[in-house]
Parts: C-alpha cells; sequence; structure tokens
C-alpha cells in the first residue's frame, strides 16, 4: 500500500490555527474509521493525540482535533503554542489486515 | 503503566539478519492487546512493519513480509523482530509499540498508545 498524503510543512504564529491534511483512498482513509494522528518532536518517539479520527486520548489538550470528509482526514491545532512545534504524522487501518502511517507534516510556530 | 524496553543490536552487517527485542513491564503481554514495529529512516517518515497477538497470530507490511517475522514470548513478557538479508535501506531508528486493534476475522488495526525508545540500527559492513 502507498502512504497517505500530508503536507511537507505547515506554519503559524503563536494564537493561531493550523490544520494539516492527510488524503488516502477509498481502501483506507475513506473506508474506515481508524485514523489516528501522532506527535513527534525531535529525537523521542511519537505520540498518539487523535485515535479513531475524533478521538483525544487522556491528557491531550483540547486545542488538538481531528475530523474526516471523504478520503482526507484533517488535524486541526488550534491556540498554536511553542511546544506544538514538531511533527505530525497520520495514519489509517488500510484493510486486508493492513496499516498504513502518512508522509508526515513540519508544524512551525512562527 | 506501561513501559516498553528494546535491544540494542547497534549495527548489523548486509546480507544479515537484525534482530531485535521488547521487553514488556507494568503490563501482560498476554492481555488483550496487539503489539508492533515501526521503523523510521534517519530524516524520513514512519513505516509500519508487523503486528502480533499473543496467541501468535501476525500482521505484516505486504513490502516488508518476504523479510519479516514478529514472535512473541509470553514466558518471558516480551516479543521480538527479526529483518532477514538486511541493506543499508533497512537502517532506521526501530520502535516497538502497543497497538489497539479489534478482530473478528478480519484484524482492524487501530493505533499505537505506548511506545518503546527507539533504537537506530545502522546496517553498514
Amino acid at each position: 500500500q502507498s502512504a497517505l498524503t500530508q503536507p511537507p510543512s505547515a506554519s503559524g504564529s503563536p494564537g493561531q490555527s493550523v490544520t494539516i491534511s492527510c488524503t488516502g483512498t477509498s481502501s483506507d482513509v475513506g473506508g474506515y474509521n481508524y485514523v489516528s494522528w501522532y506527535q513527534q518532536h525531535p529525537g523521542k518517539a511519537p505520540k498518539v493525540i487523535i485515535y479513531d479520527v475524533t478521538k483525544r486520548p487522556s491528557g491531550v489538550p483540547d486545542r488538538f482535533s481531528g475530523s474526516k470528509s471523504g478520503n482526507t482526514a484533517s488535524l486541526t491545532v488550534s491556540g498554536l503554542q511553542a511546544e506544538d512545534e514538531a511533527d505530525y504524522y497520520c495514519s489509517s487501518y488500510a484493510g486486508s489486515n493492513n496499516f498504513v502511517f502518512g508522509t508526515g507534516t513540519k508544524v512551525t510556530v512562527l | 503503566q506501561v513501559q516498553l524496553q528494546m535491544s540494542d543490536p547497534g549495527q548489523v552487517k548486509p546480507s544479515e539478519t537484525l534482530s531485535l527485542t521488547c521487553a514488556v513491564s507494568g503490563y501482560s503481554i498476554t492481555s488483550p492487546y496487539y503489539w508492533g514495529w515501526i521503523r523510521q529512516p534517519p530524516g524520513k517518515g514512519l513505516e509500519w512493519i508487523g503486528t502480533i497477538y499473543q496467541s501468535g497470530s501476525t500482521y505484516y507490511n505486504p513490502s516488508l513480509k518476504s523479510r519479516v517475522i514478529i514472535s512473541v514470548d509470553t514466558s518471558k513478557n516480551h516479543f521480538s523482530l527479526k529483518l532477514r538479508s538486511v541493506t543499508a535501506a533497512d537502517t532506521a531508528v526501530y520502535y516497538c509499540a502497543r497497538m489497539m486493534a479489534y478482530c473478528n476475522g478480519d484484524c482492524f488495526l487501530d493505533y499505537f498508545d505506548y511506545w518503546g525508545q527507539g533504537t537506530l540500527v545502522t546496517v553498514s559492513s
């Protein structure tokens, strides 16, 4: 299967919102509600921040929200803070016992 | 609190087999969760390698399936990865992680919630 497509970069000023897209196909993102998002700071392991399209694990600020329309999922970070500067990856169940990550987006806080 | 501690093979020679073990503490590997391996080449994105259940049922990335074996040892509360015939393209930080999944015939692989610290494996002669 092919990696899900994300924009290489996104940016925003503190307090602003940034939205990252994750585009797949009807065989992965569009076909299941098993889309998740991960935040990865340099040199660290990824951390799940959204799962099942819209759900936030305990401890994740509500500034992070997820949605999906058709074959594209989105992550929105509202009220951008300096510590939100990181790489973000989406993932999805891809059918037939397969799993796929997105290409990754580097978020810069200006 | 679930903790995953990975072994550190460091460097592996081309054509040899990469072997990694992930020791799970604070949680029984026989609980109804799944366990997986992910890798990340330097400066690049994440790639799912495969996932295993305590029963030994495995699910592999089709692009790596011919070279990968994931196994579980419930007596030691750990699971392992073997990747054979490695090349420089297999140089990456390797992570182990716990996975949420829902299986009933098909297995819906959902997300990874707890991750190991990651270990860099370099393939070089």
